[in-house]
């Protein structure tokens, strides 16, 4: 079975700053999917980024930008220029590629904190 | 983009009852939807994957007896948790895979809190 593992409960970074925030998973299957959700206090789960693993790329989506390690299965986020909406909880997310099997596996989350 | 819709957001109900929960794509069709448990301050657990008239995937330790789940339609699922107690007090979120997308996008329902008093 796959695992996600988010070791930062809680993180805080001055406006305008950034910040990484962790992600490792574990699996044994060589295509997939991960990604970064936000869930901010209205609870609604928020796509911020995908990646999929058989490209060596890292994907960048404006400031968002993520360090995918297939080897080292680690798979972090960047947020630059941190925005005061950016303050939510984010879960990283695995996904196996495997038609039929589509179902997220999540991390334990990390509470990230704007300080103005 | 697409949508999904939740109803009802929060539901209050009294231990042994039953409430049902009803997730809809709006603008999508989903043959997959699947439904989710979180509690708080803590992560999304997968209870079940609902497809599309066939019996719905329950993951290990979900009583599917007690949440029963219903995907009658390319737009509707059903969770209905049964004889309710108040450790099933929590927030249910539905998420559903467009049928016409990206093979790897699935779409989150706003949640619903249940209460059991």
């Amino acid at each position: 079975a796959q695992t996600v593992t988010q070791s930062q409960p809680e993180m805080s970074v001055q406006e305008a700053e950034t910040v990484t925030l962790s992600c490792t998973y574990d699996t044994s299957e060589s295509d997939y999917y991960l990604f970064w959700y936000k869930q901010p206090p209205s609870r609604q789960m928020i796509l911020v980024i995908r990646q999929e693993a058989y490209k060596q790329q890292n994907a960048t989506e404006n400031r968002f930008s993520v360090n995918f390690q297939k080897a080292a299965k680690s798979f972090s986020l960047k947020i630059s220029d941190s925005q005061l909406g950016d303050a939510a909880m984010y879960f990283c997310a695995y996904r196996s590629a495997n038609f039929g099997n589509e179902k997220l596996t999540f991390g334990t989350g990390t509470r990230l904190t704007i300080i103005p | 983009g697409a949508v999904v819709s939740q109803h009802p957001s929060r539901v209050i109900c009294k231990s042994g009852t039953s409430v049902k929960i009803e997730c809809r794509s709006l603008d999508f069709q989903a043959t997959t939807m699947f439904w989710y448990r979180q509690f708080p301050k803590q992560s999304l657990m997968l209870m079940a994957t609902s497809n599309e008239g066939s019996k719905a995937t329950y993951e290990q330790g979900v009583e599917k007896d007690k949440f029963l789940i219903n995907h009658a339609s390319l737009t509707l699922s059903t969770l209905t948790v049964t004889s309710a107690h108040p450790e099933d007090s929590s927030f249910y979120i539905c998420s559903a895979r467009d049928l016409g997308g990206s093979t790897y996008e699935q779409y989150f329902g706003p949640g619903t809190r249940l209460t059991v008093t």
